[in-house]
C-alpha cells in the first residue's frame, strides 16, 4: 500500500492560481469517483476541501475545484489567500484490499 | 453540532495494548462508515482502519492487520479502536474521523496522541 504521489511544494502570489497533481494507479485514483482533498494547517485536523473528485462541501469556497485525468487527480486554488496556506492532501479509495490511500502531501506556501 | 471526540491514547511499552475510544455526537452514528486515520509528527495522514455502519465489514491497513481491532457501539455512539503488539513506528496522533458522501472524510476529531517508546 504505497502512498499517492504528490509534489512536496507549491507556491504563489496572492491572487494566483496553483494546481497541485496527485498521481496514482488504475487501482485507486483512476478506478472510482472516490478521491478527495484536505487542507491541514499546522496542529490542525486535515478539513475536507473536495469529494468525490471534483465535487466541494458546504463552506468550502468555490476558489477550491478539483479534477482527474486517467490516474491523476488535481486540485486548483485560483485567487489565493494568505489563509491558504496550508498542507494539502489527496486520498483515493484502492480496490486492491478495499483500503484507502493518502497523498504525500503539499505545503502550498503564499509568497 | 456535529462532533467527534477521541481519548485513550497514552504512553505505552512496544509490545503493549492500548484502546482508543471515539464519541459521536450531533449526527445519526448508525448510518455512517468510520475511519481511524493516524498522524506521525511531521508526516502526512495514513488511513488504519475503516468499518460500515452495522459494525460489519472492518478493513485495516496491511500494517495494522493482525493487531489492531475496530469495532463500535452504535447505542453508546462510540467507534473504538483496540492496538495490540504495539511497535515504535505505531506512535502517532490517531484520528477517528466520518465517511460522508462519496466516502470523502467530512467530520474528524481533534486527535488522541499514542506514543510507544520504552
Amino acid at each position: 500500500q504505497s502512498a499517492l504521489t504528490q509534489p512536496p511544494s507549491a507556491s504563489g502570489s496572492p491572487g494566483q492560481s496553483v494546481t497541485i497533481s496527485c498521481t496514482g494507479t488504475s487501482n485507486d485514483v483512476g478506478a472510482y469517483d472516490y478521491v478527495s482533498w484536505y487542507q491541514q494547517h499546522p496542529g490542525k485536523a486535515p478539513k475536507l476541501i473536495i469529494y468525490g473528485v471534483t465535487k466541494r462541501p458546504s463552506g468550502v469556497p468555490d476558489r477550491f475545484s478539483g479534477s482527474r485525468s486517467g490516474t491523476t487527480a488535481s486540485l486548483t486554488v485560483s485567487g489565493l489567500q494568505t489563509e491558504d496556506e496550508a498542507d494539502y492532501y489527496c486520498c483515493s479509495y484502492a480496490d486492491n484490499n478495499y483500503s484507502y490511500l493518502f497523498g504525500t502531501g503539499t505545503k502550498v506556501t503564499v509568497l | 453540532e456535529v462532533q467527534l471526540e477521541e481519548s485513550g491514547g497514552g504512553l505505552v511499552q512496544p509490545g503493549g495494548s492500548l484502546t482508543l475510544s471515539c464519541a459521536a455526537s450531533g449526527f445519526s452514528f448508525s448510518d455512517y462508515w468510520m475511519h481511524w486515520v493516524r498522524q506521525a509528527p511531521g508526516k502526512g495522514p495514513v488511513w488504519v482502519s475503516y468499518i460500515k455502519g452495522d459494525g460489519t465489514t472492518p478493513v485495516y491497513a496491511d500494517s495494522v492487520t493482525g493487531r489492531f481491532t475496530i469495532s463500535r457501539d452504535n447505542a453508546q455512539n462510540t467507534l473504538y479502536l483496540q492496538m495490540d503488539s504495539l511497535r515504535v513506528e505505531d506512535t502517532a496522533l490517531y484520528y477517528c474521523a466520518r465517511a460522508g458522501v462519496k466516502f470523502g472524510m467530512d467530520v474528524w476529531g481533534q486527535g488522541t496522541t499514542v506514543t510507544v517508546s520504552s
